[in-house]
């Protein structure tokens, strides 16, 4: 059984704060890890695809770290605003060779106040 | 707008009624994937097709059977289900062989009284 794991379950921050989560996943037959966003009544939205170890992506204030040696990713958001409030997950993929087969941890619930 | 659409939204149906549900991508990707979302739980592959052929059956219960006519549609069709079975179902599609992301639809908010 794969497990991901992701920490904290649920964050609430001041508008104009930093913050990280962290998503953990077997370190042996890695492929890739997929973050994604998903915002309450819409559908989850891909934010990163990170493959490499040592891997950084940045999309605006939001940029994210991989080590596949040790099996985690820190995904970080700078100067949190009230629309960065979400569930962000993680996922770790599988390349079955037949579609690619996703295993999503429980997520990361983010709260952004005024 | 994700390119990946789903109906109905929502859904409520009783334990001995049958109904599907549909899933259409306009993206041009040959893999299609259903999920489960149950409450306090992670998302729940489902079912992987790929090129219209099923590749992955993730132990779904028998009343839970699905179809993919296309690359481009998708559908799970629903007979004698259980209370427990309540959930949001969310439908994927993704381009095969790559490790790029999925694309989501919406999803239906199943209820089973």
């Amino acid at each position: 059984i794969l497990n991901v794991e992701q920490s904290p379950q649920s964050l609430h921050v001041q508008e104009g704060d930093s913050t990280n989560f962290t998503c953990s996943f077997p370190s042996s037959n890695f492929y890739a890890l997929h973050w994604y966003r998903w915002e309450t009544a819409k559908s989850p939205e891909a934010l990163f695809v990170m493959t490499l170890n040592g891997d950084e992506k940045k999309k605006g204030r939001i940029s994210a770290t991989l080590n596949t040696k040790e099996g985690y990713s820190y995904l970080y958001i700078k100067g949190s605003q009230p629309e960065d409030s979400a569930t962000y997950l993680c996922a770790f993929l599988w390349f079955t060779g037949g579609g690619n087969k996703l295993t999503f941890g429980t997520g990361t619930q983010l709260k952004v106040e005024l | 707008e994700t390119g990946v659409t789903q109906t109905p939204r929502h859904l409520v149906m009783g334990m001995t009624n049958k109904k599907s549900l549909k899933c259409e991508q306009h993206l041009g990707h040959n893999a299609m994937y259903w999920y489960k979302q149950s409450a306090k739980k992670p998302l729940e592959l489902m079912f992987v097709y790929n090129f219209k052929e099923q590749t992955e059956n993730n132990s779904v219960p028998s009343r839970f059977s699905p179809e993919c006519p296309n690359s481009s549609h998708l559908f799970l069709h629903l007979h004698t289900l259980q209370p427990e079975d309540s959930a949001l179902y969310l439908c994927a599609s993704s381009q095969s062989g790559t490790a790029g992301e999925q694309y989501f639809g919406p999803g239906t908010r199943l209820t089973v009284t």
